[in-house]
C-alpha cells in the first residue's frame, strides 16, 4: 500500500515553461487536494476534488490547472512558470470532507 | 471565514520535560481541528483529531490535545518530550459551514534538546 505518490521529487524549470506534477493515490479516497508550501510559512491549498471529474479553486489557484480524470489520479499543470511559484508542493488525500488528509512526499520545484 | 493561529514560530524543551505546542482558531461553525507533524524533507503525517465527543484527544507517539471551546483552542501536549520529537508541527481547523477546505496554522518548530 503505497499511500500517496507524487512525481517528481524535484524539478528546475525556466520562467515560461510548463509542467505537470503528477500525484496518484491507492486508497480509493474520494476527496484529493493540492497545497504548496513557501519557506517558513504554512500550507495553502490550490485546488482540491471531491471525486472523479470534480474540482474546484482553494485560496491561491491562480497559474495552475487541475483534472480529476480517475479516482487515483489527481495531476497538477502549471502553465506559463513564473519564479514566485518556487515552491514545495503537496498532494493530499481523504476519505470523506471531515477527516484527516494523508499526504504525499512533496515536489520541490524552482523557477528561474 | 475560519483561521488558525500558531503563536510561537519556535518551542524549545529539555529531552523529558512536558512539551506544549499551541493553537487558537475561528470559525463560524463547528471546528474540526487536527494536529500534523512534518519532518525534514517530508510530507505532513496525521497526529491526531478533534470531530466531536472528549475534550482531551489521544493521537499518535503518546501526543495529546486538548479542545477547549470556551478559549477556542486546541494545544498539543506531551507529558516527557524526546529529541526524536523534534520537528515542525501545524494545527489546522475545518467550519462545518464551509465546505472542504482545511486551514492550516503557519507551523511551530519544536526543538527538543538533550
Amino acid at each position: 500500500n503505497a499511500g500517496v505518490t507524487q512525481t517528481p521529487k524535484f524539478r528546475i524549470l525556466k520562467i515560461g515553461q510548463s509542467m505537470t506534477l503528477q500525484c496518484t493515490q491507492d486508497m480509493n479516497h474520494n476527496y484529493m487536494y493540492w497545497y504548496r508550501q513557501d519557506p517558513g510559512m504554512g500550507l495553502k491549498l490550490i485546488y482540491y476534488s471531491v471525486g472523479a471529474g470534480i474540482t474546484d479553486k482553494g485560496e491561491v489557484p491562480n497559474g495552475y490547472n487541475v483534472s480529476r480524470s480517475t479516482t487515483e489520479d489527481f495531476p497538477l499543470r502549471l502553465e506559463l512558470a513564473a519564479p514566485s511559484q518556487t515552491s514545495v508542493y503537496f498532494c493530499a488525500s481523504s476519505g470523506t470532507r471531515l477527516y484527516e488528509q494523508y499526504f504525499g512526499p512533496g515536489t520541490r520545484l524552482t523557477v528561474t | 471565514a475560519q483561521s488558525v493561529a500558531q503563536p510561537e514560530d519556535q518551542v524549545n524543551v529539555a529531552e523529558g520535560n512536558p512539551l506544549t505546542v499551541k493553537c487558537t482558531y475561528s470559525v463560524s461553525g463547528n471546528p474540526y481541528l487536527f494536529w500534523y507533524v512534518q519532518y525534514p524533507n517530508r510530507g505532513l503525517q496525521f497526529l491526531l483529531k478533534y470531530i466531536t465527543g472528549d475534550n482531551l484527544v489521544k493521537g499518535s507517539y503518546g501526543f495529546e490535545a486538548e479542545f477547549n471551546k470556551s478559549q477556542t483552542s486546541f494545544h498539543l501536549k506531551k507529558p516527557s518530550a524526546l529529541v526524536s520529537d523534534s520537528a515542525l508541527y501545524f494545527c489546522a481547523v475545518r467550519d462545518d459551514n464551509a465546505g472542504n477546505m482545511l486551514t492550516f496554522g503557519g507551523g511551530t518548530r519544536l526543538m527538543v534538546k538533550p
